[in-house]
């Protein structure tokens, strides 16, 4: 089964306002990423961060890792209307080769 | 310089019927994986090719499904007997390793079985 979860499955915020979104796993993890998905493309990565890692930035993007709670969030700040995008988490076990991705955060910015 | 390619880009096919799905990985990308989407839905790890080891099949959902990887390069998800449950898209990604690497998607193959 799927290990990623995000909440909330959609989010609709207009331009310029912040924009969480969450996400839960199940088992100890290597590493966890986001990924962006825009409509019927491929994913693109954003950023990466690694278990012993509590918070990264890049951008307008910042990402916390609780291993405690097993979650993620991503903060996207002064969001623009090209935001617009499915964002998805994705984490790597400590064991095997599978990256397990969640379902997916819908993001719409209004402009 | 390029990225990951597939092919086709769309496949319709009749259920039944054999398909075979292309990917051309990123040059230097020792890693590759295979996903399915369907509609509305997240990734589903299908299976994984690291080096001249064997790969990792745990995510194929049939023995209908397999997959190659020749001299390292490009891989071939075949589907045999295809069925309408296969209907999805199919994505390939690449990269420098397993562990503290992005991966490098290609556009995806959609494939509708009818």
């Amino acid at each position: 089964s799927q290990q990623g979860e995000e909440d909330p499955q959609a989010l609709s915020i207009q331009e310029g306002e912040n924009a969480t979104m969450n996400c839960s796993y199940k088992t100890s993890i290597n590493n966890l990423q986001w990924y962006r998905q825009n409509s019927g493309r491929g994913l693109v990565h954003l950023i990466l961060i690694r278990s012993n890692e509590r918070e990264k930035h890049s951008g307008r993007l910042r990402v916390t890792l609780d291993t405690s709670k097993k979650s993620s969030s991503l903060l996207i700040t002064a969001s623009r209307a090209a935001d617009t995008a499915s964002y998805f988490c994705a984490t790597l076990s400590n064991t095997g080769n599978q990256f397990y991705f969640g379902t997916g955060t819908s993001l719409t910015v209004i402009p | 310089g390029a990225g990951v390619s597939q092919s086709p880009s769309n496949k319709v096919t009749e259920k039944g019927k054999d398909v075979e799905l292309r990917c051309d990985p990123i040059s230097g990308h020792t890693a590759l994986y295979w996903y399915r989407q369907s509609l509305g839905q997240g990734l589903e790890f299908l299976i994984y090719f690291q080096g001249n080891s064997a790969p990792d099949k745990s995510g194929l959902p049939s023995d209908r499904f397999s997959a190659e990887r020749t001299g390292g390069s490009v891989s071939t998800l075949t589907i045999q007997r295809t069925q309408q449950e296969d209907s999805a898209v199919y994505l390939c990604a690449s990269s420098f390793g397993r562990s503290y690497y992005e991966q490098y998607f290609g556009p995806g193959t959609r494939l509708t079985v009818t």
